[in-house]
């Protein structure tokens, strides 16, 4: 079964550092997200790519983040700044049309930010 | 963004139904109620979803108030491996695609 895939699993980072949080989303799906998840909390939207745009952004989606798709395959999450706060899971998200119903989810990206 | 309540945690027997119930009072009349778990920290999973009629398939069922102001997730025959946190969530369309607006979610333990 196709499934979303997230590198790395794992990104220890010092605060101030920029990382970059990458996805393949399933190869046929055309809409792309990025939740977080702080521990113990629950999942929050972050933004919706479509088009080679962002269709919505929350307002924890500030300046500091920005989403690309470079190439055909890969979808990524940049943080330019880190701050201590941005640690938490960062999951990316697929579907293949505006009408399908089920959301993929990878399996998450733990970024620690020290 | 319509928000969902849900119990913190439940508990049932293996092999008995585990029963989920949600609020989402503030629901508009084209959101879709979807129902996701997450196991440990993996990726959220999707179970089902609905908009006014009760729906099932292979995982659950989901059973919608009238005033869709509720709704229940029906896990028929709870197995251990069912033991996760179990998220009532809101479809919000967008112009062109649609976000998930997740609630604090209820942690289901099943017992043996």
């Amino acid at each position: 079964e196709p499934e979303v895939t997230q590198t790395p699993s794992h990104q220890v980072t010092q605060m101030g550092q920029e990382v970059i949080l990458r996805c393949v989303p399933i190869s046929n799906h055309l809409y792309f997200y990025w939740y977080r998840q702080i521990l113990g909390q629950k999942v929050e939207f972050l933004v919706s790519f479509y088009n080679n745009e962002i269709s919505e952004k929350s307002e924890i989606f500030d300046d500091q983040f920005s989403v690309e798709r470079p190439d055909g395959s890969n979808f990524t999450l940049k943080i330019r700044s880190t701050k201590l706060e941005d640690s938490a899971m960062y999951f990316c998200a697929s579907n293949q049309d505006r009408s399908s119903y089920e959301q993929y989810f990878g399996p998450g990206t733990r970024l620690t930010v020290t | 963004d319509a928000k969902t309540t849900q119990p913190p945690s439940m508990d049932c027997a293996e092999g008995r139904a585990a029963n989920l119930p949600c609020n989402h009072s503030t629901i508009s009349g084209n959101e879709y109620v979807y129902w996701y778990r997450q196991i440990h920290s993996q990726g959220p999973q999707y179970i089902i979803h609905g908009l006014k009629n009760n729906e099932t398939n292979e995982m659950a069922s989901l059973i919608i108030t009238e005033d869709r102001k509720s709704s229940t997730l029906i896990l028929p025959h709870a197995t251990l491996r069912d033991t996760a946190v179990y998220y009532c969530i809101v479809r919000v369309s967008l112009d062109s695609s649609y976000k998930l607006i997740f609630g604090s979610g209820t942690r289901l333990l099943v017992r043996p």
